[in-house]
């Protein structure tokens, strides 16, 4: 039973044109949440991430929008670049408590210029 | 180094070997994960070590798999008598403290069976 989904498998864009990657989770104990990126044969790397007291977090060209009523959350990449190619992975944990992030399966991005 | 170091990068092994796989997390962080992702998946939560407290290995996924962190920082994961299907890139993440906070992920290490 998976608890992140990221249902879109694969996205492809144009250069210069505004990417959105979504995120759906069913666990309403969850109230932090992160994006990774991971390019081919490296690790994921942290991007940006929000906690439930907002419902969106900005940081260069990357936005998090969460709603936290419908349970799910969205990463804006504008203007997309070509080295924005790579899989995105979304995570969400309980903010309190040991428990390990729980991943979706990752949408892969592809920029196109 | 600064970041979180895993070894062997890649290891090429014969099904029923038994593997080793070691990880270095960032120093000063007491929380450490080993995650796994299989080819076309997404990645999978295999262990979690946090300070003194008794591992989480919820997400191991057989008695083949087994993790210990020795003196609250360097960990190894061990797989026995490997099969095919345990050919993935293992992950290993550390992060400062329990629950809500950033993990930082190193390289991994990708292990093929043959």
């Amino acid at each position: 039973d998976q608890q992140v989904k990221q249902n879109s498998p694969s996205l492809s864009v144009q250069e210069g044109r505004i990417s959105i990657l979504n995120c759906d989770y069913t666990n309403s104990m969850f109230d932090y949440f992160l994006w990774y990126k991971k390019y081919p044969a490296e690790g994921p790397t942290f991007l940006i991430s929000i906690s439930s007291i907002k419902d969106k977090n900005e940081d260069g060209r990357f936005t998090v929008f969460l709603n936290k009523s419908a349970k799910h959350l969205s990463l804006h990449i504008v203007p997309s670049q070509p080295g924005d190619s790579a899989v995105y992975f979304c995570a969400a944990s309980p903010h309190s408590g040991n428990t390990p992030l729980v991943f979706g399966k990752g949408t892969r991005l592809s920029v196109i210029a | 180094g600064a970041g979180v170091s895993q070894s062997p990068s890649n290891k090429v092994t014969e099904k029923g070997k038994d593997v080793e796989l070691r990880c270095d997390p960032i120093s000063g962080h007491t929380a450490l994960y080993w995650y796994r992702q299989s080819l076309g998946q997404g990645l999978e939560f295999l262990i979690y070590f946090q300070g003194n407290s008794a591992p989480d290995k919820s997400g191991l996924p057989s008695d083949r798999f087994s993790a210990e962190r020795t003196g609250g920082s360097v960990s190894t994961l061990t797989i026995q008598r490997t099969q095919q299907e345990d050919s993935a890139v293992y992950l290993c993440a550390s992060m400062t403290g329990g629950g809500g906070n950033t993990i930082y992920f190193g390289e991994g290490s990708w292990l093929t069976v043959v």
